[in-house]
């Protein structure tokens, strides 16, 4: 079984500045790793993953997140964040060759000031 | 457009009262999933489908039934619902593929009271 931690209920930050929202997980087995954005009223959308090969993954928007094995980590990061940003986002694992299963961390709540 | 659409948005019953959330989607995609979502909690699956009549318990699948009919139509069941299961409700879809990303509907706000 997997499971994921994001150790961060809330990050607030103010507009330009630079965030990064930590993401954990634990798990037996190789994993494929995501991360979701969930604007508000909405449900949640692909933002990046990561499945195999450059452990430093991009998304559209200017967010990356960089998987690292030895500290089974997949942390959120984006240089320069606008207040379009403001949402939830959701660190999200599954087992290698177990379909689509995902496992859901708590969520982050980014709170971008201007 | 391509879309996971779920019915209705929101939805104040009482317990006991059964209830059926209607999810579709227009993707042709194999596996359909539900899950709720609670504060700090996080996303938690109820139930999945890998295809038609083909469907499994998730983490979390007490108080709840699906149906997996038609490759496009996955309603969640509640026959007698109750206070602990007052949630917010998300269907997602996606490809029978590992790393196919999952589309989500819009959400259904339950209140049983």
């Amino acid at each position: 079984a997997q499971s994921v931690t994001q150790l961060d209920s809330q990050v607030p930050v103010f507009e330009e500045a630079p965030v990064e929202l930590r993401c954990n997980y634990s798990s037996s087995v190789s994993v494929y790793l995501f991360w979701y954005v969930q604007y508000p009223n909405q449900g949640l959308q692909l933002l990046l993953k990561y499945l195999s090969g450059s452990t430093l993954v991009e998304s559209i928007n200017g967010f990356e997140a960089e998987f690292n094995k030895s500290q089974t980590s997949f942390h959120l990061r984006k240089p320069s964040v606008h207040i379009s940003d403001t949402a939830e986002y959701f660190c999200a694992v599954s087992a290698v060759n177990a379909g689509n299963m995902l496992t859901f961390g708590g969520g982050t709540r980014l709170m971008v000031k201007p | 457009e391509a879309q996971v659409t779920q019915n209705p948005r929101y939805l104040i019953t009482v317990t006991g009262k059964k209830l059926t959330v209607t999810c579709s989607q227009n993707m042709n995609h194999e596996y359909m999933s539900w899950y709720r979502q609670d504060p700090g909690l996080g996303l938690r699956q109820i139930y999945y489908s890998m295809n038609v009549e083909v469907t499994d318990k998730g983490d979390v699948p007490e108080g709840y039934k699906v149906s997996r009919k038609e490759k496009r139509n996955f309603p969640l069941i509640l026959e007698s619902p109750s206070p602990n299961q007052t949630s917010l409700y998300f269907c997602a879809s996606s490809f029978d593929r590992q790393g196919s990303p999952l589309h989500f509907g819009n959400g259904t706000r339950l209140t049983v009271t």
